[in-house]
């Protein structure tokens, strides 16, 4: 159980252009779902959180209008890259949460390339 | 900012039991300890929580020590696959209800034949 599908698992787009990164919960209701970006040979950088329903949190130095957040289901969040550069290009993974649980499950990320 | 501390590396033979420690200092009563790992280029997986009390699990044991300022997760039996990042992390309350994950820079976890 508590499976998370990110899509897409990688993704190369033009400069200039946006990107949307689809997360969702397979098996559960996830009432609260997490962005993260990592860069090549660092940790997990929290840059969003979003309840279902509601606006997302953005942590801070995290440009909201550049990372558009939408978690419109339990079942769904996706994070949109307006006018992507270069220096986006990063591995994205969003995390989901239940209800019901304490855990916190992963998806398998998405690699963003930015040409 | 991540509220734990973690040696960047460590090294155990396999089939050997891998304790790696973590520093969590100024945790609160009411904060969880977790623990994942992350394989190169996949998402984080999920190991085992505790608060106060030992956890065991299929996968490891952790161990928090009476204090709550430090805990150690026991890989029993250390498989080359085991091999991958392990993050120690204090969940912390982002307001309300709600709490997030914070991860600091782990520790490489290298397996050897």
């Amino acid at each position: 159980g508590a499976v998370v599908s990110q899509h897409p698992s990688w993704v190369i787009c033009k400069s200039g252009t946006s990107v949307k990164i689809e997360c969702r919960s397979l098996d559960f209701q996830a009432t609260t779902m997490f962005w993260y970006r990592q860069f090549p040979k660092q940790s997990l950088m929290l840059m969003a959180t979003s309840n279902e329903g509601s606006k997302a949190t953005y942590e801070q130095g995290v440009e909201k209008d550049k990372f558009l957040i939408n978690h419109a289901s339990l079942t769904l969040s996706t994070l949109t890259v307006t006018s992507a550069h270069p220096e986006d290009s990063s591995f994205y993974i969003c995390s989901a949460q239940g209800q019901a649980t304490y855990g916190y499950t992963f998806g398998s990320g998405t690699r963003l390339t930015v040409v | 900012d991540a509220k734990t501390t973690q040696p960047p590396s460590m090294d155990c033979a396999e089939g050997r039991a891998a304790n790696l420690p973590c520093n969590h200092s100024t945790i609160s009563g009411n904060e969880y300890v977790y623990w994942y790992r992350q394989i190169h280029s996949q998402g984080p997986q999920y190991i085992i929580h505790g608060l106060k009390n030992n956890e065991t699990n299929e996968m490891a044991s952790l161990i928090i020590t009476e204090d709550r300022k430090s805990s150690t997760l026991i890989l029993p039996h250390a498989t080359l696959r085991d091999t991958a990042v392990y993050y120690c992390i204090v969940r912390v309350n982002s307001g309300g209800s709600n709490y997030k994950l914070t991860f600091g820079k782990g520790t490489l976890l290298t397996v050897n034949p």
